[in-house]
């Protein structure tokens, strides 16, 4: 089945770490996107891809950073500069990087500090 | 800029009603507008888009959007809510890199 795998699906982070979030998808899609959702906020952008080896920033990226080495596998890195991280992550990819493209999403990853 | 608004963060309504969620936007470019729905604990899934043509969209589940360039409005609908509706909705508009800008989210309650 092709789509768009997050994991883990819950994780939880001690105060000062650093974690890693996955996102792969096998849509052969060139752009992908990962948003933070917060209650009564909608998602919010915190970096995109449309090709490999580039990446933006989004609207959110201060204490985030990004890798794209490859085209199915867009990591999100939550450091220790992120002062609020407890929220809902969700990941997405689109066909291409062009306004018109629906974007498909994962299902997403709560990260709890603790 | 472009920007979303959702009227409404709480929208309430019993089974078989009409259900009318309201999305306006901000562009300064042709719009391209998406509805989203998001059950709990689960990621996003399209209801529909509009891109150009028919300004009356349709989409999965029984539910349709019009697009009015006039009023900048691209509303949701449906004629008949189920209870399997309830779920949080959210209308979003496309950049021109792809990169979908989201309103704050409706959540539908829909009643016995």
């Amino acid at each position: 089945d092709g789509g768009i795998t997050q994991s883990p699906k819950y994780l939880f982070r001690k105060e000062g770490q650093n974690v890693t979030l996955s996102c792969e998808q096998n849509l052969n899609h060139d752009a992908m996107y990962w948003y933070r959702q917060d209650p009564g906020q909608g998602l919010r952008l915190i970096y995109y891809s449309q090709i490999v080896n580039d990446f933006q920033k989004g609207d959110i990226a201060e204490g985030y950073s990004v890798s794209r080495e490859k085209k199915e596998s867009f990591p999100l890195t939550v450091t220790s500069a992120q002062k609020n991280p407890t929220a809902f992550y969700l990941c997405a990819s689109s066909p291409q990087g062009a306004s018109g493209t629906e974007a498909f999403f994962g299902q997403g990853t709560r990260l709890t500090v603790v | 800029a472009q920007s979303v608004t959702q009227l409404g963060s709480h929208v309430s309504v019993s089974e078989g009603a009409l259900v009318l969620l309201r999305c306006n936007y901000s562009s300064s470019v042709p719009p391209y507008l998406f509805w989203y729905v998001q059950y709990p604990n689960q990621g996003l899934q399209l209801l529909l888009k509009y891109t150009t043509g028919a300004t009356l969209v349709k989409g999965i589940n029984g539910f349709e959007a019009e697009f009015k360039k006039s009023e900048t409005s691209f509303h949701l609908t449906k004629p008949s809510a189920h209870m399997s509706d309830a779920a949080e909705y959210f209308c979003a508009v496309s950049s021109n890199t792809g990169k979908l800008i989201f309103g704050q989210g409706t959540t539908l309650q829909v009643k016995p």
